[in-house]
Formats: C-alpha cells, structure tokens, sequence
C-alpha cells in the first residue's frame, strides 16, 4: 500500500513570494490533514478536510493561508505571500473511520525556507 | 481545551539502557492518548495508542506506555535501549468528538539520543 505523497520536498523562496505544496493521501482515506512543524515545536493543524469539505480551519491564517481539495482525494496548501515566519515543514497526513480518532498516516514533510 | 506537555526536550541514554520518556495530559473528557516518532527527514509514525481499554499499551519496536488517570500522565518505555531507537518523539492527544473528531493535539517533542 502506497503511503502519503508529498511534493516539493524541500522549497526554498524569498519572503513575499509565494509557494505551493502538494498531497496525496493513501488511497480511501477521506480525512486529509495539513500541519506546520516549526523547529523545536509539535506539529500543529492548519486544516482538516473530510472528503472535499472543511472541517476544521481554525488555526489557518486565512489572510496569507488557502487550501484545497477539490475532488476529495489530492490537496493543495498555498502561502501567498510567505514570510519569514511560515519557515517550517508542512506535514500531510490522512485518516479513514476505521482507523479510529487520532491515528493518522503522515507523509514526509515539505521543509519550506523563507529567506 | 486538551493540551500536551512533554517534560525534556532532550533525552540522552546509553545502549542498553531504559528508556523513560514523559507526557503529561490536560483534557476535560476521557482521552485517547498517543506516542507517535518521527525519524530524521521521515514523517511521523504511529508508535502506540491508547483508547480507554488497557491501561498499558504496548507498540512497535518494544516500547510501552501506561495510562494513569490519577497522575494525568502517558509515559513512554523501553527496557533496553538501542541505537536505531534515536529520533523525536511526540505524545498527543486526540478529540473522539464533534466537528473536530480526530484532530490531534501534539506535544513539543522529545529528542532522544542513544549513545553506543
């Protein structure tokens, strides 16, 4: 079983452009996840979506912060325009009912340098 | 709200030796509870998990971890520590209701180091 895809794996940009990172989740699972990992900390939830619909996005700062997922399966996490703050790895990760609450299957991170 | 704490950021033992990493909880509700790693440059993994029935759980690579409601506490051990054990390591907890069914809250994490 193939695991959760993530690409750019590393990005490095300037403050005020923007960036994208992409995810595809194991196949069937209907919950996606997006984290911010910054160095030292926990991951911590942006957005959690069920399928194509927003469950949760209430620690996504919606002023520089968009996501995506438009047919219930890839997702898009977009900064636009990034600053020097958003420097951190942005997890993916996915869930099914079957699972039960909590567990999650992640992928590798996208580590994001803002300079 | 549920929260985590991870008490030491940095935890260094011998190989060989035990491996005691601390978590402490805070949640209004009967918790699940669980110790995920994350290997350099790896996403993180599932470790083990607790969902209200034993009170010790045991996961993968001989590690264990026991619920006690009274101390609040999810603690994470390893008899005998080896080197492929070195990584990070986060103790979360979990909502299991409402629109946010789920969402995990993670702690800080844990740096554990094992020397030869």
């Amino acid at each position: 079983e193939a695991g959760v895809a993530q690409s750019p794996r590393y990005k490095i940009i300037e403050k005020r452009q923007s960036v994208a990172f992409w995810c595809n989740p194991i196949s069937g699972h209907a919950t996606l996840y997006w984290y911010q990992q910054i160095l030292g900390q926990g991951p911590k939830l942006l957005i959690q979506f069920q399928n194509n619909g927003v469950v949760d996005d209430s620690q996504l700062p919606k002023d520089r912060f968009s996501a995506e997922r438009l047919k219930g399966v890839d997702s898009t996490l977009k900064i636009q325009p990034a600053k020097l703050e958003d420097s951190a790895v942005y997890l993916c990760a996915s869930s099914s009912p079957g699972l039960g609450p909590g567990e999650q299957y992640f992928g590798p991170g996208t580590r994001l340098t803002v300079t | 709200a549920q929260s985590v704490t991870q008490l030491g950021s940095h935890v260094s033992v011998s190989e060989g030796a035990l491996v005691l990493l601390r978590c402490n909880y805070s949640s209004s509700v009967p918790p699940y509870l669980f110790w995920y790693v994350q290997y350099p440059n790896q996403g993180l993994q599932l470790l083990l998990k607790y969902t209200s029935a034993a009170t010790l759980v045991k996961g993968i690579n001989g590690f264990e971890a026991e619920f006690k409601k009274s101390e609040t506490s999810f603690h994470l051990t390893k008899p005998s520590a080896h080197m492929s054990d070195a990584a990070e390591y986060f103790c979360a907890v979990s909502d299991i209701g409402g629109t946010s069914y789920g969402k995990l809250t993670f702690g800080q994490g844990t740096i554990l180091t094992v020397h030869p």
